[in-house]
């Protein structure tokens, strides 16, 4: 199993720009997650799923939209960037409410 | 507004040593407390995680202990070695049965020397 991957690794962008963020699990999980790493503010959940055709905002979703028309695939769609988007983002899976969550490796994304 | 507030920002000890990193929530509704461990260039890793029926809980090197009428738990590291620096996260989860979102705390860098 890949586990939780994510592409690409690295990104830069202007700020307007759009662009998908690509993260996809091969263990069958319901549940997905999107995150934000930023220094001094630990990890924020901005959208997640708890299953295909299931999604929901989670802490700061503002700029970001989401879908899942699969189980396996979950992208993150910035739709005009921003410098305040600035960020590592990481995407998380688990098989059911309460267990572990999987991370994928990260996209460190620039927005100048 | 922070619901998971972690100390210190960073921690520096010798090989040998026993680091504690401490966590406080406010939501009386958590009830699933993980720590993950995430070195540079990688995604965090699940580490040990409690739920808020026990007070204590170890795996291997690594010890949570909760306390719940005052709504903190610690991660204890007994005999550190180089490798176990990195950065560590505390979390909150309520599972509501439909979702289980995370909430993590600011995160805390280690750094054990020889």
């Amino acid at each position: 199993n890949a586990g939780v991957t994510q592409t690409p690794k690295f990104q830069v962008l202007k700020t307007g720009q759009s662009m998908t963020l690509q993260c996809a699990q091969d263990m069958n999980h319901e549940y997905m997650s999107w995150y934000r790493q930023d220094p001094g503010m630990g990890l924020r959940l901005i959208h997640y799923s708890v299953g295909a055709g299931i999604t929901d905002q989670g802490e700061v979703p503002n700029g970001y939209n989401v879908s899942r028309s699969t189980t396996e695939d979950f992208p993150l769609r910035l739709l005009s960037a921003a410098p305040s988007q600035t960020s590592v983002y990481f995407c998380a899976s688990t098989d059911r409410v309460g267990n572990e969550q999987f991370f994928g490796p990260g996209t460190r994304l620039t927005v100048l | 507004q922070q619901q998971v507030k972690q100390s210190p920002q960073s921690l520096i000890v010798q090989k040998g040593g026993i680091p504690i990193i401490n966590c406080a929530y406010e939501n009386t509704a958590f009830d699933y407390f993980p720590w993950y461990q995430q070195f540079p260039g990688k995604g965090p890793a699940l580490l040990i995680a409690i739920r808020p029926d026990v007070s204590e809980k170890k795996e291997g090197r690594f010890t949570i202990s909760f306390n719940k009428s005052a709504k903190q738990f610690s991660l204890h590291i007994m005999d550190s070695q180089p490798g176990d620096s990195a950065t560590y996260f505390c979390a909150a989860s309520v599972d509501t049965g439909t979702a289980s979102k995370l909430t993590f705390g600011t995160g805390t860098r280690l750094q054990v020397t020889l």
